[in-house]
């Protein structure tokens, strides 16, 4: 079994939809990732959690928020999806020197 | 803010040949280094970090790093080129505090591409 697994791995919404991307991982590590992933741009930070009572904010948030519901899950979700949103997402976790470990990506459509 | 800097967005190489992707970074204090590959259709995975000690690091598939703390840098590197490298390299770096502010930034990647 994967490391840190995502849920779906596809996902075809259309505009104003509610959506949730779910991850969840058997390291047993603190520190969970949410990154987005576009041509040109890399990966771009969404939200971060270094443990179940700490969420934070990263480079681009807007429209996405969080949950947090164990140690091991790390959920993401896009309240009103748009076009825009679309995009491959990650979801990482990261032990304590920053070596992160990835999940396979959920690819996200928006239409 | 930390950040971290890849200002190639493509290195092509003849296979056999010595190949450097570039990455530079920001941050303060002493800074926590990596590189990761992507290939195609998979997620990141985790090629060689530099913490602290020797400025060179070794590290997965033959490929090593070198850390120059003056030039604020940390380049990647290959002696000799295999075709099966071709893939998207990410440099990243995490500030060494323990605050919630020690998140982990990526570069915008470098294809590297080993012609045979």
């Amino acid at each position: 079994d994967a490391d840190v697994t995502q849920t779906p791995r596809n996902r075809i919404t259309k505009t104003g939809k509610r959506i949730m991307l779910e991850c969840s991982q058997t390291k047993g590590h603190d520190r969970m990732y949410w990154y987005r992933q576009d041509p040109g741009l890399g990966l771009r930070l969404i939200y971060y959690s270094f443990d179940v009572k700490d969420i934070n904010k990263g480079e681009i948030s807007d429209g996405y928020s969080v949950s947090r519901q164990a140690q091991a899950k790390f959920s993401l979700s896009l309240e009103s999806a748009i076009p825009n949103q679309t995009a491959l997402y990650f979801c990482a976790t990261s032990d304590t020197t920053g070596k992160a470990f990835f999940g396979q990506g959920t690819r996200l459509t928006v239409v | 803010a930390q950040s971290v800097a890849q200002p190639e967005d493509q290195v092509n190489v003849a296979e056999g040949n010595p190949l450097t992707v570039k990455c530079t970074y920001s941050v303060s204090g002493n800074p926590y280094l990596f590189w990761y590959v992507q290939y195609p259709n998979r997620g990141l995975q985790f090629l060689l970090k530099y913490i602290t000690g020797d400025n060179l690091v070794k590290g997965s598939y033959g490929f090593e790093a070198e850390f120059n703390k003056s030039q604020t840098s940390f380049h990647l590197k290959k002696p000799s080129a295999l075709v099966s490298d071709s893939a998207l390299y990410f440099c990243a770096v995490r500030d060494p505090g323990y605050s919630s502010a020690s998140k982990i930034i990526f570069g915008s990647g470098t294809r590297l591409s080993i012609r045979p």
